[in-house]
């Protein structure tokens, strides 16, 4: 059985702040990974994809992944009250389970001002 | 990335009834996946649909139960057959990109409601 495991919440942080978000994957043969963005009541929106061991930063947004540790995180730096939301990390299945995404269970976001 | 529509976006519907759900999709897509959500949950994979041949689904998921479709590149449907209330949930559509990690990218769901 597949997993991916994210870090309790919900999160709150001051606006300004840094948020650090984690997850955790059981699946060695996982070689891609998401975090999706979930305003309530909309659909997950893709905003980071990794793929290789280190950071990738992309505006306010850093994602971090360790295969050997299968750990995955997503950090957000100067975090604003528009980014709370519930926040999915998703790992592809890797192999012939290529392109299937198993989610975390997602961890909610809360800025406040 | 491409832009998903789905219909309907929301449904109330009898149990024991079935709903069919469309995906339309704005330019080809080789990939298209249906997941559901239940309430306050996280996405849970019910099948790949593959064009010209059947849906491969998860565990835990049957072709009688959700019958899916993929006629061509751009459209898929899931129905929800002979529904219950535990069949409450958004379903969502998803296409992976073009590029070589398959990034998937959602419709707006569909939110459905058994009575």
């Amino acid at each position: 059985q597949k997993e991916v495991e994210q870090n309790s919440g919900p999160l709150s942080v001051p606006e300004g702040a840094i948020a650090s978000l984690n997850c955790t994957y059981s699946d060695r043969g996982s070689q891609s990974f998401f975090w999706y963005r979930q305003y309530s009541g909309k659909s997950p929106e893709l905003i980071m994809s990794i793929y290789s061991n280190g950071d990738k930063e992309d505006g306010r947004f850093t994602a971090q992944l360790n295969k050997a540790s299968q750990y995955v995180s997503l950090l957000i730096r100067d975090s604003q009250p528009s980014d709370s939301a519930t926040y999915l990390c998703a790992a592809d299945g890797g192999g012939t389970s290529y392109g299937k995404l198993t989610f975390g269970q997602g961890t909610i976001l809360t800025v406040h001002p | 990335s491409a832009v998903i529509s789905q219909k309907p976006s929301r449904d109330i519907c009898q149990r024991g009834t079935s709903l069919t759900i469309q995906c339309q999709v704005d330019s080809q897509v080789t990939m298209m996946f249906w997941y559901r959500q239940q309430p306050g949950q996280s996405l849970t994979l019910i099948a790949t649909a593959n064009q010209g041949s059947e849906a491969t689904y998860e565990s835990g998921f049957v072709i009688d139960k959700f019958p899916i479709s993929r006629p061509n590149l751009t459209f898929s449907t899931l129905t929800v057959s002979n529904m219950s209330p535990e069949d409450s949930s958004i379903y969502l559509c998803s296409v992976a990109g073009t590029g070589g990690f398959y990034e998937q990218y959602f419709g707006p769901g569909t939110r459905l409601t058994v009575t």
